[in-house]
Formats: structure tokens, sequence, C-alpha cells
């Protein structure tokens, strides 16, 4: 069965904190996908990845940067948390590029900045 | 830049009933995905189209490809309480192939 996951469901932290948010996928994806999701605004991509060190940004990549130092691992950091970065953060890997490969998510991290 | 827009943007509908709702963009698209997102969960890929015209099912799901190319449409028959969650159409942008998606439509249905 196929499994991306994402090291907390639920976090909380203080403006100005680092964050780091941590995803696996166990597919041997070479491509993974860092996305935030807020209402009325749907999934907009923030950073995504097609090989260990790679990373290319999305269209949202401000505020945030990107490691993947391993072909499983893809995190996300947030260098300086600001209450506009309150949002529910989505994973994603998929086996080929675009139209032609099925996204895989994680169940997500609800990220609260005070 | 290509955008899809969903509608409706939420519905309330009765056990049973049939579901309908469509995605359209200004700009052509060559592939449609349809995903839907449990409660506390992430999108999970429904139904994917290919040609112009296509219409494929999934059990109670049934989704078409717009001859236009410019929309797409879900169906689902009989609608049953683990159908609640939010159905979001997704596509391939034309300048880098990224998969972009629309805003969602959340269903909710009444006991």
């Amino acid at each position: 069965d196929v499994k991306v996951t994402q090291s907390s469901r639920y976090l909380v932290k203080r403006t100005g904190e680092k964050v780091f948010l941590e995803c696996v996928q166990d597919m041997d994806h070479e491509n993974m996908f860092w996305y935030r999701q807020d209402p009325g605004l749907g999934l907009r991509l923030i950073y995504f990845s097609y090989d260990v060190k790679m990373k290319e940004k999305g269209d949202i990549p401000e505020g945030y940067s990107v490691s993947r130092e391993k072909k499983e691992r893809f995190s996300l950091i947030l260098e300086s948390a600001s209450t506009n970065q309150t949002s529910m953060y989505l994973c994603a890997s998929s086996f080929r590029q675009g139209a032609a490969g099925e996204q895989f998510f994680g169940p997500g991290t609800r990220l609260t900045v005070l | 830049g290509q955008q899809l827009n969903q509608s409706p943007q939420s519905m309330f509908i009765q056990e049973g009933e049939d579901v309908s709702m469509n995605c359209t963009s200004s700009s052509i698209f060559n592939t449609w995905l349809w995903y839907k997102q449990d409660p506390g969960e992430g999108p999970v890929l429904l139904i994917a189209l290919y040609k112009a015209g296509e219409l494929t099912s999934n059990g109670r799901l049934t989704a078409q490809f717009g001859i236009t190319r410019k929309d797409s449409f879900l169906n689902i028959s009989a609608s049953i309480p683990s159908d609640v969650g939010i159905y979001f159409c997704a596509g391939p942008r034309r300048r880098d192939d990224k998969i972009i998606f629309g805003k969602g439509t959340r269903l909710h249905i009444l006991p």
C-alpha cells in the first residue's frame, strides 16, 4: 500500500520561530511536492523537487525553503514563521511529472502560527 | 494565467440523491483530473480523463472531458454518507506542465 507520511498532524508555533515540516514517501518516487491549502483558495504549489538535492519554486515560494537530501524525504522550512503562514500543508509525491503522474498525498499538517 | 473554476462551491444534498459538479477554464486543458479529499485526509485521485469527449466511470462516479476541452463534469449517483468531502478538479498547466487545482466543491450530505 502506497504511503506518504507527514511528521505532524497539528503544530502550533510562535511568530518568528523556525519551523520544519517533514514528509516521507515509501514508493521510490522521483517527484515530491509541497502545497498549502486555504479555504476558498484550493491547493497552491509552494515548492517541488524532481530529484535528490534538486528543487524548483512553485507559485508561492516566498517565506519558505525546502530540503531534499534523500529520495524519500522532502522537508519544508519556514525560516521565520508568520501568522499569514497559518494553513494546512500537504505533501505529495509522484512517479512521473505532469499529467501522467498521479500524485499521492499525505494526510496534511495543520499549522497554526500565533 | 490558467485557472480552474469549480461550481458549486458547496452542496447540501440528501442521502440517495444524485450529484453534479463541474469545472471550467478559459483555456484548453489536455488532461482533466478529479480528486477527492476526505475530512482530515489528503486528496486522492478518483478519475483521470485524457481525451476530449471521454466519459469514464469509477463505481458510482462518472466524469466527462468536455468537447471544447475547456470543461469537465463529475457526477455521483445515489450518494452515500462516505461521499462527504471536497472534490477538486485539476489539470496540467501549459507553461510548465505543473498540476493546478480548482478551489474545490464541498459536498455535505444531510441525514
